[in-house]
């Protein structure tokens, strides 16, 4: 049972423009949502997190929603940039983040120049 | 920021025998530490929840006699693959819980390959 979901495994944006990354979950536990970057033979790196209080968090290039009532988060990267190709995973927990974590199945994304 | 060391990185093991794998914690105590797979082109997967101090938790479908894992600090867990076989050949990495918005910091990984 796949908890949380991405749908796209792969995603190819133009350098510049906007990248959305999707994510679904179906745990109405979950209350802490994690957004991670990954390259191959690599570990993830956290990139930005959002707690169920709120439906928007921003940091620099990146930006995650949260809908809580249709489960569902993205996480938008404005402008994109060559470096952002990566493998980038959405992951939750509950219990405000100090549980296991969940991880989705990963959307590789490619910016071409 | 918070540091998760592993080590090593990579390495080779012929059928049969035992690996063992290190997380640190570098400039953090953790009290939590997670072991995750990764087949290729999948999702990682949770193996187990090492305790400090107590047993780890298995997840589901995981053998806890052949994935041993020892949290003998607050900063340092193991995971020990007994008697490899090619079928255990995937990446594995730890993660900690080093607080702050930071949440969840994981190791570099490490490339497990049986013969």
């Amino acid at each position: 049972d796949q908890q949380v979901k991405q749908n796209s495994p792969s995603l190819s944006v133009q350098e510049g423009r906007i990248s959305i990354l999707n994510c679904d979950y179906t745990n109405s536990m979950f209350d802490y949502f994690l957004w991670y970057k990954k390259y191959p033979a690599e570990g993830p790196t956290f990139l930005i997190s959002i707690s169920s209080i709120k439906d928007k968090n921003e940091d620099g290039r990146f930006t995650v929603f949260l809908n809580k009532s249709a489960k569902h988060l993205s996480l938008h990267i404005v402008p994109s940039q060559p470096g952002d190709s990566a493998v980038y995973f959405c992951a939750a927990s509950a219990s405000g983040g100090y549980q296991k974590v969940t991880f989705g199945t990963g959307t590789k994304l490619q910016v071409i120049p | 920021g918070a540091v998760v060391s592993q080590h090593p990185s990579w390495v080779i093991c012929k059928s049969g025998t035992s690996v063992k794998i290190e997380c640190r914690s570098l400039d953090f105590q953790a009290t939590t530490m997670f072991w995750y797979r990764q087949f290729p082109k999948q999702s990682l997967m949770l193996m187990a929840t090492s305790n400090e101090g107590s047993k780890a938790t298995y997840e589901q479908g995981v053998e806890k006699d052949k994935f041993l894992i020892n949290h003998a600090s607050l900063t340092l867990s193991t995971l020990t693959v007994t008697s490899a076989h090619p079928e255990d050949s995937s990446f594995y990495i730890c993660s900690a819980n080093s607080g702050g918005v930071y949440g969840y910091t994981f190791g570099s990984g490490t490339r497990l390959t049986v013969v």
